[in-house]
């Protein structure tokens, strides 16, 4: 079945330093990618999408990289703020409904 | 709109007992999945309906764990028995279209088997 491997695990910064958050999938098949935030004792929320047909996506300090070749996606996020800190998912949808989570990469930004 | 909500928020059980969470998804949302998150494991899908009907019932989780959704509006999620290691964060999340649409989270119930 569908895998998805997210790196790095976690991640500490300066605020104002940028970051990249990687994410890599199997199944060739897999058409949307949205990504989800889960800060400290809050709920998961979704903050960027792509659909296998676009290569990149921007969202205000977010940017989405898409490469289906290599099944890769990369979440740059630049300025970063202490409020940022948060564990940041990427998923990968399967068969049109499930959907498969990588583990998460725990972001710490430091004022 | 509330969004998603669950109860209980917080459910501590005795090995053996039964327990019950509940989902409400967000109003005119399709699509339900009910997830387990721990630290090691990340997010793991148990279950997934579409329009009520049960498309995905949790591969390993099946043996223990029994989700069901009564009306479009509230779905519950049976553990019998618990086990310590069933100790974990209960997601619930609703969308649209599925797999293919943004999912709207809950904010979980937090569950202790002793």
């Amino acid at each position: 079945g569908e895998q998805v491997e997210q790196l790095p695990s976690s991640l500490i910064v300066q605020e104002g330093a940028s970051v990249l958050i990687n994410c890599s999938y199997t199944d060739s098949a897999s058409v949307y990618f949205p990504w989800y935030k889960q800060e400290p004792g809050k709920r998961l929320q979704f903050i960027i999408d792509i659909r296998s047909n676009m290569e990149r996506k921007q969202n205000q300090r977010l940017t989405l990289l898409f490469d289906k070749k290599t099944k890769h996606l990369s979440l740059h996020i630049t300025a970063t703020q202490p409020g940022d800190s948060a564990i940041y998912f990427c998923s990968v949808d399967t068969n049109a409904y499930k959907v498969i989570f990588g583990k998460g990469t725990h972001l710490h930004v430091l004022p | 709109d509330a969004g998603v909500t669950q109860t209980p928020r917080h459910e501590v059980a005795e090995k053996g007992q039964t327990i019950i969470l509940k989902c409400e998804p967000v109003s005119g949302h399709n699509d339900l999945f009910w997830y387990r998150q721990t630290k090691i494991q990340g997010l793991e899908l148990l279950s997934y309906f579409r329009s009520k009907s049960l498309m995905e019932d949790g591969g390993a989780f099946k043996d223990r764990f029994k989700a069901e959704m009564l009306n479009s509006s509230f779905s519950t999620l049976k553990i019998q028995p618990t086990e310590p290691k069933d100790s974990a964060v209960y997601l619930c999340a609703s969308s649209l279209l599925g797999g293919q649409d943004t999912q709207y989270f809950g904010p979980g119930t937090r569950l202790l088997v002793l």
